[in-house]
């Protein structure tokens, strides 16, 4: 089945640019995204990404998507202690509608 | 705004004892999952419901049970619980497309001891 990983922990320096990795396995992927859950709540929608693209700006969000290398990136700019949280990954390919999640990266912010 | 709203927040149990968590969404969509999160996991998929009128199971089903009870709410039961069923619950929606992804309650944080 789809499977989707991503590295458990990234620490940064506020102000400092954060990037946090994906990657997955199906390539039939049609829409990617990235969640946030801060801690006691649910996921919030960030951000998506189709697949027929390679990059996508929304303020200080980007992401990449190399197709070729299944690889999804997200850089938060200019990342400040309310960015703290869990961000997870998500892979979209139309069957019965679901997402696959990936693990979560805790990404944590120091002074 | 509601969005999707679950019920309870909190709840210990029993190992044995039966419940059933509730959810509810007001923004007409037509899909519904419930998901299960545990420590270095991520989400994984219990049951899903595509449209009213249908469920599937998801990656994790065992030990569980779905209602769609309508198009507004999804329900998940537990008929014997267990200590393994100890995590965090959330329900979604979405309209079924992708583009939408989905829209994610607040969680039931469940212990069962």
């Amino acid at each position: 089945g789809e499977d989707v990983e991503q590295s458990l922990f990234l620490s940064v320096r506020e102000g400092d640019s954060s990037v946090i990795n994906c990657t997955y396995t199906d390539s039939s992927s049609t829409y990617l995204y990235w969640y946030k859950q801060e801690p006691g709540a649910g996921l919030q929608l960030l951000t998506y990404i189709f697949s027929n693209m390679d990059m996508k700006q929304d303020q200080r969000l980007t992401v990449l998507l190399n197709k070729k290398d299944k690889h999804l990136s997200l850089r938060i700019a200019d990342t400040q202690t309310g960015d703290s949280a869990i961000y997870f990954c998500a892979d979209f390919t139309g069957g019965g509608n679901k997402l696959t999640f990936g693990t979560g990266t805790q990404l944590k912010v120091e002074l | 705004n509601a969005g999707v709203t679950q019920t309870p927040k909190f709840q210990v149990l029993k190992t044995g004892q039966s419940m059933t968590l509730q959810c509810a969404q007001d923004m007409n969509h037509n899909s519904m999952y419930w998901y299960r999160q545990d420590p270095g996991m991520g989400l994984r998929l219990i049951y899903y419901s595509a449209s009213e009128g249908t469920t599937d199971k998801g990656e994790v089903p065992n030990g569980y049970n779905v209602s769609r009870l309508n198009k507004r709410e999804f329900s998940l039961r537990l008929e014997s619980a267990a200590p393994s069923q100890t995590s965090v619950y959330f329900c979604a929606s979405s309209p079924g497309q992708g583009a939408y992804g989905y829209t994610f309650g607040s969680g039931t944080r469940l212990t069962v001891v």
